[in-house]
């Protein structure tokens, strides 16, 4: 199953609220991108090459991560950030996702 | 505006055929790989196939693997996707997804709103 552990499965943070979600990558030394989905939409790219802000997202926004733990942390959560959270590793096929990672706004 | 358009989705039988399309634009289509990726009622992402800017180099998940053929028309800017012997754990509403400008990070930059695939008896 090429599905990559992320964790928390679900989570709700109140506003203001500082929010880290972590992906573990199936090898090290790879770039880790994530993609935001909010409900009945399609997927959006938000951050690439593990730290780089998607066009349009916000710089409270931040990607980092090496080996095979890599992360998205919000500095200050806002209602509009409310989403599931999905991380996807770069490199060679299978090109595969994280589990998701849902978050509410608390 | 970069807009990606998927088309052909229905309700289909199980071992049955469906293709699906993705019209492009805004964007010179010619010069970028594309993806299919479907994600279940529910569930999570799951990338299915990848085609290179000159379907020089296709790439497909196991899970479907000798049932589904990706290909592309560069001068109609269209994406396809040829399922076949289709099965109930392929029902999964379907992306159609631009490949990211890198040489050295596979990423979709641009996805399309999706297509419902429902396969059942």
């Amino acid at each position: 199953d090429n599905v990559l552990p992320q964790s928390p499965t679900t989570m709700a943070a109140s506003p203001g609220e500082k929010v880290t979600i972590t992906c573990h990558a199936s090898s090290s030394g790879i770039y880790m991108n994530w993609h935001q989905q909010k409900s009945g939409t399609s997927p959006k790219l938000w951050i690439y090459d593990t730290s780089k802000l998607a066009s349009g997202v916000p710089d409270r926004f931040s990607g980092s991560g090496s080996g095979t733990s890599y992360s998205l942390t919000i500095n200050t959560m806002e209602t509009e950030d409310a989403a599931t959270y999905y991380c996807q590793q770069c490199c060679s096929t299978p090109l595969t996702f994280g589990s998701g990672t849902k978050l509410e706004i608390k | 505006e970069v807009q990606l358009v998927e088309s052909g989705g229905g309700l289909v039988q199980p071992g049955r055929s469906l293709k699906l399309s993705c019209l492009a634009s805004g964007f010179t289509f010619s010069n970028y790989g594309m993806n299919w990726i479907r994600q279940a009622p529910g569930k999570g992402l799951e990338w299915v196939a990848s085609i290179s800017s000159s379907s020089s180099y296709i790439y497909y998940a196991d899970t479907v693997k000798g049932r589904f053929t990706i290909s592309r028309d560069n001068a109609k800017n269209t994406l396809y996707l040829q399922m076949t012997s289709l099965r109930s754990e392929d029902t999964a509403l379907y992306y159609c997804a631009r490949h990211g400008t890198s040489s050295y990070n596979n990423y979709f930059d641009y996805w399309g709103q999706g297509v419902m695939v429902t396969v059942s008896s």
